[in-house]
């Protein structure tokens, strides 16, 4: 089965820039989405297809997606970003859907 | 805005049913798939099943497969989740979600979330 692997955590001091990975085999060839869970809420949508924002979503916010290795970029980090952040594809066989492992991005 | 309301949750023996509904509304919900997504406490998400804009499609992940039934009703603009033979592991918040494409078949992308419900699987 495929898998999606994150680091469990990401640490960043305010202002600053973080990044979060995901990986797997090929993961270029796949479409990449992002979701923030912050504790006792429902995850919400903050990258789709590799680096696209919906409405609402600061630009600080962005995507990529090479090789095997896609990232999550948060510029000019705020206290309002801590939370947990998964990625997640679409397969076309096997278990259609994967989510990451998950990263909790703590801000310092 | 869009708005997905579940309701159904609470604590339930092992091998017993339970029936999660969720109520949409502002948007079409006829014309979009629809999925329930799942949270053991303190663990990941994990994907449960879809169900396509008429009802004509579903798949469900193996874990749930035989086990779980995922049904809709577009004149209700509700979606619903019966659960069998539930076990214990089957414990987790769970959240009805709305795809972004109007065809399952092109791919699952999760723009709308609910509050999600608790499913408590204990004897």
């Amino acid at each position: 089965s495929y898998v999606l692997t994150q680091p469990p955590s990401v640490s960043v001091a305010p202002g600053k820039t973080a990044r979060i990975t995901c990986g797997g085999n090929n993961i270029e060839s796949k479409s990449l989405h992002w979701y923030q869970q912050k504790p006792g809420q429902a995850p919400v949508l903050v990258i789709y297809y590799d680096s696209d924002r919906p409405s609402g979503i600061p630009e600080r916010f962005s995507g990529s997606n090479s090789g095997n290795t896609a990232t999550l970029t948060i510029s000019r980090v705020e206290a309002g970003d801590e939370a947990d952040y998964y990625c997640q594809v679409w397969l076309r066989s096997g278990d259609p859907c994967v989510f990451g492992t998950g990263t909790k991005v703590t801000v310092l | 805005q869009v708005q997905l309301v579940e309701s159904g949750g609470g604590v339930v023996q092992p091998g017993r049913s339970l029936r999660l509904s969720c109520a949409a509304s502002t948007f079409t919900f006829s014309s979009y798939g629809m999925h329930w997504v799942r949270q053991a406490p303190g663990k990941g998400l994990e994907w449960v099943a879809v169900i396509s804009d008429d009802g004509s499609n579903k798949y469900y992940a193996d874990s749930v497969k035989g086990r779980f039934t995922i049904s809709r009703d577009n004149s209700e603009n509700t979606l619903y989740l019966q659960m069998n033979s539930l076990r214990e592991d089957d414990t987790a918040v769970y959240y009805c979600a709305k795809d972004w494409h109007h065809d399952i078949l092109t791919g699952y992308l999760f723009d709308y979330w609910g509050q999600g419900t608790l499913v408590t699987v204990s004897s």
